[in-house]
């Protein structure tokens, strides 16, 4: 079945670096998305994308879609004690609303 | 607009019992995603709804059954319950069939003993 491939899975950065991680797929997706998970809480979708090539920016936050469509990064600039975190991507491929996930980076930001 | 709801947010069962959860949609979303997270596996598909019926389905078994309401309300039914059950639920709404943009909400935690 299709999965994704979520690195890193962890980042311990100071406060004020950028911020980049990567999802791969041996599968072609036609949508990925970018969500944050707090703990305790339901994944916050950051960013859309829908087609091959393109890059979107959401403040601080740029993703891509890879030319392949087999993958996708984000970046985050100049980081805050708030991107603290578990992001995920999310593939889509097909009909309907099934998204695939992957394992997730979680971020850790010293002060 | 208020964001996508769930109730309860916390559920303490005992194995072989069932359990109901609940989801409210965004208003004027018609499709609803259910996932089960658990830190083994991740964040995987359940089942989806879109205007009543089921169209996508996941890897899990027959314990785990769904259904939508026609005001695009959803419930997901877990029967039998065994520990490994032991997740959060999490439900996603997206405003079409044809979006797939999903917003999450709160979730579930639900607890098998």
């Amino acid at each position: 079945g299709q999965q994704l491939n979520q690195s890193p899975q962890s980042m311990f950065i100071q406060e004020g670096e950028d911020v980049s991680m990567n999802c791969t797929s041996s599968s072609i997706f036609n949508t990925w998305l970018w969500y944050k998970q707090d703990p305790g809480e339901g994944p916050v979708l950051l960013i859309a994308l829908y087609k091959a090539g393109e890059l979107t920016s959401n403040g601080r936050l740029t993703a891509q879609f890879g030319i392949t469509r087999k993958d996708s990064f984000l970046n985050i600039s100049a980081s805050i004690p708030s991107d603290v975190g578990i992001y995920f991507c999310a593939g889509h491929f097909g009909q309907g609303g099934k998204l695939i996930f992957g394992q997730g980076t979680e971020l850790s930001v010293k002060p | 607009k208020a964001g996508v709801t769930q109730t309860p947010r916390y559920l303490i069962k005992t194995r072989g019992q069932q359990v109901t959860l609940s989801c409210s949609p965004i208003s004027g979303h018609r499709s609803v995603s259910w996932y089960q997270q658990t830190p083994g596996q991740g964040l995987q598909f359940l089942f989806e709804y879109f205007s009543e019926t089921q169209r996508n389905k996941g890897n899990f078994p027959g314990r785990f059954s769904g259904r939508q309401f026609s005001n695009s309300r959803s419930e997901m039914n877990v029967s039998t319950l065994e520990l490994g059950d032991s997740a959060l639920y999490l439900c996603a709404s997206s405003l079409q069939g044809t979006s797939y943009e999903q917003y999450f909400g709160p979730g579930t935690r639900l607890t098998v003993t």
